[in-house]
């Protein structure tokens, strides 16, 4: 059960694209469909922005995009807003039930 | 409305026991699974325990495995985590949070503080 690995920070100015990357292993996210991303303001719960590696739930803007290849699961931000300002997590299904959670990437918006 | 909120939390001497609740309403509860997710102060999400809708089974984070048990009760739309032998590491927020048809946990509470006191 050893936290997924992403980057502690990332930033970038309005308008611009940031992406984050999550990496597990072939036992998380290599071996399921089911990663989810999450966005977190200070103070505030969790925001469950992407499921199933690729899938918005209703309200989510289509600038926050998902993708996965092997053992590494990405969040794309794409036309930066100063509300994206912000941490985000992933979280990866690892069988059994189990699941783990990314050690969170904060996000700057310049 | 949908939502889910927490209480129980406070201030324990390490060793101690605490109980959280979480009471859910606006959906069909006990078709869903629930889960806490924990987040010590300045730290990351840390998934802790789920259990099924009807309550059959249970899954627990290695480091909480023989003193936390969760438990629901679906007449009460509620969700527990009983939290025993409590140590520093486990001072946290502690979100109830549901496990929903996404396949993610996508409907969260606001939390309820757990402070451990050596």
């Amino acid at each position: 059960q050893s936290a997924l690995t992403q980057p502690p920070s990332a930033s970038g100015s309005p308008g611009q694209s940031v992406a984050i990357s999550c990496t597990g292993t072939s036992s998380d996210v290599g071996g399921y469909d089911f990663v989810s991303w999450y966005q977190q303001h200070p103070g505030k719960a969790p925001k469950l922005l992407i499921y199933e590696v690729t899938k918005r739930p209703s309200g989510v803007p289509d600038r926050f995009s998902g993708h996965k290849s092997g053992n590494t699961a990405s969040l794309t931000v794409s036309g930066l807003q100063a509300e994206d300002e912000a941490d985000y997590y992933c979280a990866s299904y690892t069988g059994t039930h189990y699941y783990v959670f990314g050690g969170g990437t904060k996000v700057t918006v310049l | 409305d949908v939502q889910l909120v927490e209480s129980g939390g406070g201030l324990v001497q390490s060793g101690g026991s605490l109980r959280l609740s979480c009471a859910a309403s606006g959906f069909r509860y006990s078709d869903f699974w629930m889960s806490w997710v924990r987040q010590a102060p300045g730290k990351g999400l840390e998934w802790v325990a789920n259990i099924k809708g009807d309550g059959s089974e249970t899954y627990y984070l290695n480091s909480v495995k023989g003193r936390f048990t969760i438990s629901r009760d679906n007449a009460l739309n509620s969700v527990y985590l009983q939290m025993n032998f409590l140590r520093a590491e486990d001072a946290s927020l502690y979100y109830c949070v549901r496990y929903g048809y996404t396949a993610a946990f996508d409907l969260w509470g606001q939390g309820t503080m757990v402070t451990v006191s050596s």
